[in-house]
């Protein structure tokens, strides 16, 4: 079966424009998470989705936002970039949250 | 808190064993993962165990839990070249979603 799609996988912006990535779970899986991964602060958690409510958030600012549609499928999006915020975007996905979690390649986000 | 602490390098030669170490502080931690993700690309999800296991063997991987000293381990058997790539443990607390806590990864390069 297909696994975590993200799209786009690389992306290059500017600082002050925004952004949405695109996350497609694997089929059947309702909880979708979003995480951030860089050299320096490792892998954050950003968000979680489940049938369309957030149900857990990090500690990350207003500017960075997701949601969820019907058929299970993510966005996240960040406003108003900033150089910091350039990263290894990556979504995960599961069955409930109970399960393992399957994650995506990522979207790598250079601002600059 | 929750905090989660693996040794940055681990340097071993085709056909020993590898064992790469993690250790934890939140108790009530139900699951840890362990993931493997190699240059460019996504985690990929190697195996997990929940917390009221102590051992899980799935083919050339091993994974200990001593709940006591929070420590878990991953043995790669006959490792490979294959098996280069940074390895990260993750632990989902009780009563913190389906958040998952990463630690900083254990970079395995096999040597010839």
């Amino acid at each position: 079966k297909a696994g975590v799609t993200q799209t786009p996988r690389y992306l290059i912006k500017t600082r002050g424009q925004q952004v949405t990535l695109s996350c497609s779970p694997i089929s059947g899986h309702r909880s979708v998470s979003w995480y951030q991964q860089t050299p320096g602060q490792g892998l954050q958690f950003l968000f979680e989705y489940f049938s369309e409510t957030q149900r857990n958030k990090g500690n990350f600012p207003g500017r960075f936002s997701g949601r969820q549609f019907s058929n299970s499928r993510s966005e996240m999006n960040v406003s108003t970039l900033e150089l910091g915020d350039s990263a290894l975007y990556l979504c995960a996905s599961s069955l409930d949250g109970t399960d393992g979690y399957t994650f995506g390649s990522g979207t790598r986000l250079t601002v600059v | 808190g929750e905090d989660v602490e693996q040794s940055l390098f681990l340097s071993v030669r085709e056909g020993d064993s590898s064992v790469i170490n993690c250790t934890y502080t939140d108790s009530s931690s139900t699951y840890l993962y362990w993931y493997k993700q190699e240059p460019g690309a996504g985690l990929q999800l190697l195996t997990y165990i929940f917390s009221n296991m102590d051992m899980k063997q799935d083919q050339r991987l091993t994974v200990l839990l001593n709940k006591k000293d929070k420590h878990l381990s991953l043995r790669i058997a006959d490792t490979q070249t294959g098996d280069s790539a940074i390895y990260f443990c993750a632990e989902r607390p009780t009563g913190g979603g389906n958040k998952l806590t990463f630690g900083t990864g254990t970079q395995l390069k096999v040597e010839l």
